[in-house]
């Protein structure tokens, strides 16, 4: 099974600042890479898919980046609802599999 | 689109729950539905996938012999029964809408169990 691996645990930046996320798969998986968002009490919600496309609804600071076994999640402007954590799951091989996660945390 | 799961609850080791995921905006003859579980130890761990034509359920392996995922069309119902719980199965438990090939586009807000004597 592949093992998804997300740094940093926590990360601290000030609104409307930029914040990068990593994630990182334990095989070659192409692009088949998704981020998600998640908030107390609320559904997680897609950001990206196929490593860099956003999903409906997304807006345009959210962005993609990588293949095979690095990916990077960045945000260029931070809002606060933007506060959250990130996890990043992979869809290449069965089963699908979810990194631990960061947590985004005003600065 | 809206998901919504039910049946969360306290229960005792190896006593069974079944959950279940009310869907609208769409049909469950349209996309394969999943199962997915939060637990503190593990974060979010794929269980369970009803394919759209209601066909072979698979299954993973922390699970595979004791939940069953198994849906109502006419109630635009996704079910999970979870049999022989163990303490380790406590966390939110997630259903979710297949963009394609395990791919989530939308998710419940989840429903808490909590396996416990």
């Amino acid at each position: 099974e592949i093992v998804m691996t997300q740094s940093p645990a926590t990360l601290s930046v000030s609104p409307g600042e930029r914040a990068t996320l990593s994630c990182r798969a334990s095989q070659n998986i192409n692009s088949n890479l998704a981020w998600y968002r998640q908030t107390p009490g609320q559904a997680p919600r897609l950001l990206i898919y196929g490593a860099s496309t956003r999903a409906t609804g997304i807006p345009a600071r959210f962005s993609g980046s990588g293949s095979g076994t690095e990916f990077t999640l960045t945000i260029s402007s931070l809002q606060s609802e933007d506060f959250a954590v990130y996890c990043c799951q992979q869809y290449h091989h069965w089963p699908p599999a979810f990194g631990q996660g960061t947590r985004l945390e005003i600065k | 689109v809206q998901l919504v799961e039910s049946g969360g609850g306290v229960v005792q080791p190896g006593r069974s729950l079944r959950l279940s995921c009310v869907v609208s905006g769409f049909t469950l003859r349209s996309s394969a539905m999943h199962w997915v579980r939060q637990t503190p130890g593990k974060g979010l761990e794929w269980l369970a996938v009803m394919p759209y034509d209601g066909s072979k359920t698979y299954y993973a392996d922390s699970v595979k012999g004791r939940f069953t995922i198994s849906r109502d069309e006419s109630k635009n119902t996704l079910y999970l029964q979870m049999n022989s719980l163990r303490a380790e199965d406590t966390g939110v438990y997630y259903c979710a809408k297949d963009r394609a090939n395990y791919l989530f586009d939308y998710w419940g807000q989840g429903t808490l169990v909590t396996v416990s004597s």
